[in-house]
């Protein structure tokens, strides 16, 4: 059972225009969110995260929205640009405490940003 | 944040062999995390390794197929067991700080 959803395994955007990438999840518990960037032949890395008590995170051209009653987030990427160009993974995660938090990943969208 | 460095990188490996991973750290930290990512697919938590005790193992995942050591604060092996074709993935190493998640740049083994 996939309790984090990316339902779009790519997505071609032209320069400078908007790239919108969306991620839904099941799990109700789940009270944080994050996005990570990975290229080919090397790891994820972390991009921008939003905790359950906010609805908006923005830094710099990335913004990620989440809609707790739609259980569904997305990431904005405005202007896109071509080094933009990578698997962009949601992920999630629940519980309070510790520094073991464990991640559920979503399956990632291939975004590609058009010159 | 946190640098972690992965070796080897990539490599091939014939079925029915072993192959141990290493993960190195610039700081220490209290667990390191092993995560595969099989083909077109998202990644998959395999194990927390303990400093000090033995690896907790996610639904799925045995010790006898990914043996783990752990033996100091900054330094993790994963080892993949009597390989088979299925084992073919992206192997990363990652460290918690804060509630991100900082990863190696991963191990691409292909089993043949």
């Amino acid at each position: 059972d996939q309790q984090v959803k990316q339902n779009s395994p790519s997505l071609s955007v032209q320069e400078g225009r908007i790239s919108i990438l969306n991620c839904d999840y099941t799990n109700s518990m789940f009270d944080y969110f994050l996005w990570y960037k990975k290229y080919p032949a090397e790891g994820p890395t972390f991009l921008i995260s939003i905790s359950s008590i906010k609805d908006k995170n923005e830094d710099g051209r990335f913004t990620v929205f989440l809609n707790k009653s739609a259980k569904h987030l997305s990431l904005h990427i405005v202007p896109s640009q071509p080094g933009d160009s990578a698997v962009y993974f949601c992920a999630a995660s629940e519980g309070l405490g510790g520094s073991a938090r464990q991640l559920t990943f979503g399956s990632g969208t291939q975004l590609t940003v058009l010159p | 944040s946190a640098v972690i460095s992965q070796k080897p990188s990539r490599d091939i490996c014939q079925r029915g062999t072993s192959l141990t991973i290493q993960c190195q750290v610039d700081s220490q930290v209290t667990m390191m995390f092993w995560y595969r990512q099989q083909p077109g697919q998202s990644l998959t938590l395999i194990a927390t390794a303990n400093q000090g005790s033995e690896a907790t193992y996610e639904s799925g995942f045995v010790i006898d197929k990914f043996p783990i050591s752990r033996p100091n604060l900054t330094f993790s092996t994963l080892t993949v067991s009597n390989m088979s074709p299925e084992d073919s993935s992206i192997y990363l190493c990652s460290v918690h700080t804060g509630r991100e998640l900082f990863f190696g740049e991963g191990s691409r083994l292909t089993v043949l």
